[in-house]
């Protein structure tokens, strides 16, 4: 069965470095992989997925990820990161097993950011 | 891109209430959708798989007679809580996959059964 395992349940950062949030998956072909962010109370938003082609996916907010099948990885980095991008960060796979289609989430890691 | 929308965004029911919540493609068809379910500090779990035309796929461990879903055209699936009680407050969320591989989600449904 496909999974998803993020390992870092919470990260703090300071405003302006770096970021890299870490999401391995467990699939025997090429996985859908995606990563989304929701803030307190909201839904999901969309940073960004990889499907095939260049392993290296360019997402929205500054984001970017890397997919290393080697590694089992799909990581998401942003270069310098802004207090507004304090929330919970999701990693999922695409489920092509039992149901049609549907996410299979990672428990989540919490992003906090020091001014 | 592709628009999912929930209504009502935030409900307060009373325990033994039923609660009714609305997912709808704004600018797409969806012949599926999802429904997941979110406990405060914790990942979405999907609940069932909604099939526009049939019945719904439920997980294990989701009563399908307490979770009534409802997939009646192309762009709205329901999901009905029945008989609602306190551990049944959650955060719904409906996902609709939008062609390909990308899949879109609503802004969540906030239930507290009192």
């Amino acid at each position: 069965a496909q999974s998803v395992t993020q390992p870092d349940i919470h990260i703090t950062v300071s405003e302006g470095a770096s970021l890299e949030l870490r999401c391995n998956y467990s699939y025997g072909a090429t996985p859908y992989l995606f990563w989304y962010v929701q803030s307190p109370g909201q839904g999901l938003q969309l940073l960004l997925k990889y499907f095939s082609g260049d392993t290296l996916v360019q997402g929205i907010k500054g984001f970017e990820a890397e997919f290393k099948r080697s590694q089992s990885s799909f990581n998401l980095r942003k270069p310098s990161v802004h207090w507004s991008d304090a929330a919970e960060y999701f990693c999922a796979v695409k489920n092509y097993g039992g149901s049609q289609g549907n996410l299979i989430f990672g428990k989540g890691t919490k992003l906090s950011v020091k001014p | 891109g592709a628009v999912v929308s929930q209504h009502p965004s935030r409900v307060i029911c009373k325990s033994g209430t039923s609660v009714k919540i609305e997912c709808r493609s704004l600018d797409f068809q969806a012949t599926t959708m999802f429904w997941y379910r979110q406990f405060p500090k914790q990942s979405l779990m999907l609940m069932a798989t909604s099939n526009e035309g049939s019945k719904a796929t439920y997980e294990q461990g989701v009563e399908k007679d307490k979770f009534l879903i409802n997939h009646a055209s192309l762009t709205l699936s329901t999901l009905t809580v029945t008989s609602a009680h306190p551990e049944d407050s959650s955060f719904y969320i409906c996902s609709a996959n939008g062609g390909g591989a990308g899949e879109y989600f609503g802004p969540g449904t906030r239930l507290t059964v009192t």
